[in-house]
């Protein structure tokens, strides 16, 4: 089955900076790969996803970038704030079933 | 109807007990996922319906388990003779195709 790696596991910037987060994929029939944002205590809410025929998508402050010849795909988040500051998960999918593969979860923190 | 509702929000059992679980998913999505989440890690696939139909359960999804989505509307998550190992929070999520919109979960604590 397909396995997802994440990382880091946790991230620290300044207020302003940006943040990478990268994960890889084993499985390569992954086709659809989207990134959640979980703050304490809350729901998992989808806050971007690409498709594999996309290299990049870009939406205000969020990007996400694909490589699908090395399987790996990574969240960009530029002038981060404090409301930033969560756990984000990566996941991947094939197939219509759309389930999804999760990785374990990058907890950032946005220092002001 | 403003999202997945899930119910209850929190649920302490005794281990041996049965629990159940409901979910109310969007009105209009046919597809329903139920997910396992355990402190720190990324939620766990468990089962997927789509309208009325269970196509695809997980290896994680014991005889103990079992779920339901009759009409296809709500679904309930049954856990048999609960483990303390079954402590976890359970997420429930639908969709039409892809970019679920998932429940605040179901904690649930077995002592």
């Amino acid at each position: 089955g397909e396995n997802v790696e994440q990382h880091p596991s946790t991230l620290s910037v300044q207020e302003g900076d940006s943040a990478v987060i990268k994960c890889t994929y084993s499985d390569s029939a992954s086709n659809y790969f989207p990134w959640y944002k979980q703050e304490l205590g809350k729901r998992p809410q989808l806050i971007i996803d690409i498709r594999s025929n996309v290299g990049e998508k870009k939406d205000q402050r969020i990007a996400v970038t694909l490589n699908k010849t090395a399987k790996h795909f990574s969240l960009h988040i530029t002038e981060t704030q404090p409301e930033d500051s969560a756990v984000y998960f990566c996941a991947a999918s094939g197939g219509s079933n759309y389930k999804l593969t999760f990785g374990k979860g990058t907890l950032l923190t946005v220092n002001p | 109807d403003t999202g997945v509702s899930q119910d209850p929000r929190h649920k302490i059992t005794k281990r041996g007990q049965n629990v159940t679980f409901r979910c109310d998913p969007i009105s209009e999505h046919n597809r329903l996922y139920w997910y396992r989440q355990t402190l720190g890690q990324g939620p766990e696939f468990l089962t997927y319906f789509q309208n009325e139909a269970q196509l695809e359960k997980s290896r994680l999804l014991s005889d103990r388990f079992s779920a339901e989505r009759p009409k296809g509307s709500f679904s309930t998550l049954e856990i048999q003779r609960t483990e303390q190992g079954d402590s976890a929070m359970y997420l429930c999520a639908s969709s039409l195709i892809e970019g679920y919109t998932f429940g605040s979960g179901t904690r649930l604590t077995v002592v």
